[in-house]
């Protein structure tokens, strides 16, 4: 079963402060996913990844940025937090190419709360 | 045009009942269009998925029925169950493209009572 696991369930953040979202899948896909999730709103998504140290902006970029040193390993970074950063976020993972390529497996999410 | 318009946006049903949740979209360029489910606590997870040849595809309880004409799509949950009960998302995506980049609607809470 493919899993993707994401650092931390929980955090809560002062307004300023840089923040690290972690996010690790282990069944060696090339596809990388960010999304947020807010009520009313689905899932938008922020950044995505297509290989290691590639990176393409989504439909929300604007105050997050990514990094994907290794092809397991997908970070969100909040560089100065803000309040309407408070969200659910979730990380997501597809292999490129075979029979269902997009089939995205998602991790658990983080819920965060900036104060 | 790159927008996946879902409703309704809440939902509740008596055990036993049929759910209908419906998602329509733009951009015919689309060709692959999935249906998520979301427990509280978990991440979503793929439950069935449809491509544009086929106007209907089953899976147990669970249909997606498509009109590639008027750019719709739905899900019909049969028989719901309490355990249905769940935030539901539709997506679309150009298969075509190989980034694996869904386009997801804005959800829907189901409620199944008992």
């Amino acid at each position: 079963d493919v899993k993707v696991t994401q650092s931390s369930r929980y955090l809560v953040k002062r307004t300023g402060e840089k923040v690290f979202l972690e996010c690790v899948q282990d069944m060696d896909h090339e596809n990388m996913f960010w999304y947020r999730q807010d009520p009313g709103l689905g899932l938008r998504l922020i950044y995505f990844s297509y290989d290691v140290k590639m990176k393409e902006k989504g439909d929300i970029p604007e105050g997050y940025s990514v990094s994907r040193e290794k092809k397991e390993r997908f970070s969100l970074i909040l560089e100065s937090a803000s309040t309407n950063q408070t969200s659910m976020y979730l990380c997501a993972s597809s292999l490129l190419g075979g029979v269902s390529p997009e089939t995205q497996y998602f991790g658990p999410g983080t819920r965060l709360l900036v104060l | 045009q790159q927008q996946v318009k879902q409703s309704p946006q809440s939902l509740i049903v008596q055990k036993g009942g049929i759910s209908i949740i419906n998602c329509a979209y733009e951009n015919t360029a689309f060709d692959y269009f999935p249906w998520y489910q979301q427990f509280p606590g978990k991440g979503p997870a793929l439950l069935i998925a449809i491509r544009p040849d086929v106007s209907e595809k089953k899976e147990g309880r669970f249909t997606i029925s498509f009109n590639k004409s008027a750019k719709q799509f739905s899900l019909h949950i049969m028989d719901s169950q309490p355990g249905d009960s769940a935030t539901y998302f539709c997506a679309a995506s150009r298969g075509s493209s190989n980034t694996g980049k869904l386009i997801f609607g804005q959800g829907t809470t189901l409620q199944v009572k008992p």
